[in-house]
């Protein structure tokens, strides 16, 4: 069973208006949760991450909200631009020494110019 | 070079093959990951190593063989594949330790391809 869903496989947004992409999970032991941006052909990138004792993180455009009592999380990245167009992933860690991550199946982001 | 690369890009092997992917990190980290990327699928963590000892094997079939013979070198080595082994194969590093976000950072992949 999925701990992590990424319910949307695709989401398309207007340049210059907000995208918003949804993740949810149903362990309450994930201490962390991390947002990763892929383009074709390379690696996953770190984009942004919020711990489970805040709501809220920010950093430049994009912004993750964290509503514990729902296991839901959301990324929105304002203004959307065209480079934005990209594979989002949700991801969640279980605390302790390694870094273990759990991820979702992604949200393909068409921003449209 | 900085960041964390993987060889080889592209890989097509027949299913009596034997062949390696490496993955080496310049970061300084001392962890080191294999995920497999399917189509359509989550990422999933294969093997974690922990200061050059392994600490996860996610009931990986052991004709996935992983090696770490020091905190920058990871291999994975391929033998007897089944064309459904067919994947993107990612390497990652990140520092050892719980505290922070400390996120992985992903070498490129490779896109093996089992015939």
């Amino acid at each position: 069973d999925q701990q992590v869903k990424q319910n949307s496989p695709s989401l398309s947004v207007q340049e210059g208006r907000i995208s918003i992409l949804n993740c949810d999970y149903t362990n309450s032991m994930f201490d962390y949760f991390l947002w990763y941006k892929k383009y074709p052909a390379e690696g996953p990138t770190f984009l942004i991450s919020i711990s489970s004792i805040k709501d809220k993180n920010e950093d430049g455009r994009f912004t993750v909200f964290l509503n514990k009592s729902a296991k839901h999380l959301s990324l929105h990245i304002v203004p959307s631009q065209p480079g934005d167009s990209a594979v989002y992933f949700c991801a969640a860690r279980y605390g302790g020494a390694t870094n273990k991550l759990i991820f979702g199946t992604g949200t393909l982001l068409a921003v449209q110019p | 070079e900085t960041g964390v690369t993987q060889t080889p890009r592209h890989l097509v092997m027949g299913m009596t093959n034997k062949k390696s992917l490496k993955c080496e990190q310049h970061l300084g980290h001392n962890a080191m990951y294999w995920y497999k990327q399917s189509a359509k699928k989550p990422l999933e963590l294969m093997f974690v190593y922990s200061l050059e000892e392994r600490v996860e094997n996610n009931s990986v079939p052991s004709r996935f063989s992983p090696e770490c013979p020091n905190s920058s070198h990871l291999f994975l080595h391929l033998h007897t594949l089944q064309p459904e082994d067919s994947a993107l194969y990612l390497c990652a590093s990140s520092p050892v330790g719980g505290y922070g976000d400390s996120p992985l950072h992903f070498g490129n992949g490779t896109r093996l391809t089992v015939t």
